[in-house]
């Protein structure tokens, strides 16, 4: 069983296109994330969600737009998209926001492709 | 600023050569800091936790240890199925992970 994917895998779209990337996990956790690798391979968040609430909005254009509509789903929408979108999106969840179990799974990344 | 900086940024080994990674990082209120290993095409998938100054942690060849400015990677003996990026993540509150860009190493037969 796979404990967090996402689909599609990749994603070859036009310039000022929508499309949605969607998350879940099988794993029962409480917090979910999504992060962008840019062609230099960093790895950085951009939102978190504990419990379909919204508590990490790191500095992101306001086209991604994320939705939790259960604790085990988080999906990212994204509007206008742009050139400087392309990149790998990565889903990630963990059991919960502190302590010792909170070791991140990452589902296997969606690569985004805008021409 | 908050930084991450990792290197060497590759490293190309012979299998059995020992060798370290580092992960220097400049942060306050450092909550842990996390090792991941990324094979090409794939998720990070979790090594290491370590919480505070002269922790270590061990994993078959691998060795984490972390001080107050840099965690190191140790790899003992390394075999080919080694060879993947390996990324730090300290984290600085309860949400936030900063990656460094990675090493990525190649282990030869």
């Amino acid at each position: 069983d796979t404990a967090v994917s996402q689909t599609p895998k990749y994603l070859v779209t036009q310039m000022g296109n929508d499309k949605s990337i969607k998350c879940e996990q099988n794993l029962g956790h409480d917090t979910m994330y999504w992060y962008k690798q840019d062609s230099k391979k960093f790895l950085k968040i951009m939102f978190s969600y504990n419990n379909k609430e919204l508590i990490i909005n790191e500095t992101v254009p306001n086209r991604f737009s994320p939705k939790s509509p259960d604790k085990a789903h988080l999906n990212l929408h994204i509007n206008s998209l742009e050139l400087g979108d392309s990149a790998v999106y990565f889903c990630a969840s963990s059991p919960q926001t502190s302590g010792t179990t909170d070791t991140q799974y990452f589902g296997p990344g969606t690569r985004l492709t805008v021409l | 600023e908050d930084q991450v900086t990792q290197s060497p940024e590759a490293l190309r080994l012979q299998e059995g050569e020992s060798s370290s990674l580092n992960c220097s990082y400049t942060v306050s209120g450092l909550r842990g800091l996390f090792w991941y290993r990324q094979d090409p095409g794939k998720g990070p998938e979790f090594l290491f936790t370590l919480y505070s100054a002269g922790e270590e942690k061990e994993k078959e060849r691998l060795k984490a240890t972390l001080t107050k400015k840099e965690s190191f990677l140790h790899i003992t003996a390394p075999k080919p199925e080694d060879s993947a990026t390996y990324l730090c993540a300290p984290r600085y509150n309860f949400n936030k992970f900063y990656f460094g860009s990675g090493t990525k190493l190649n282990v030869k037969p």
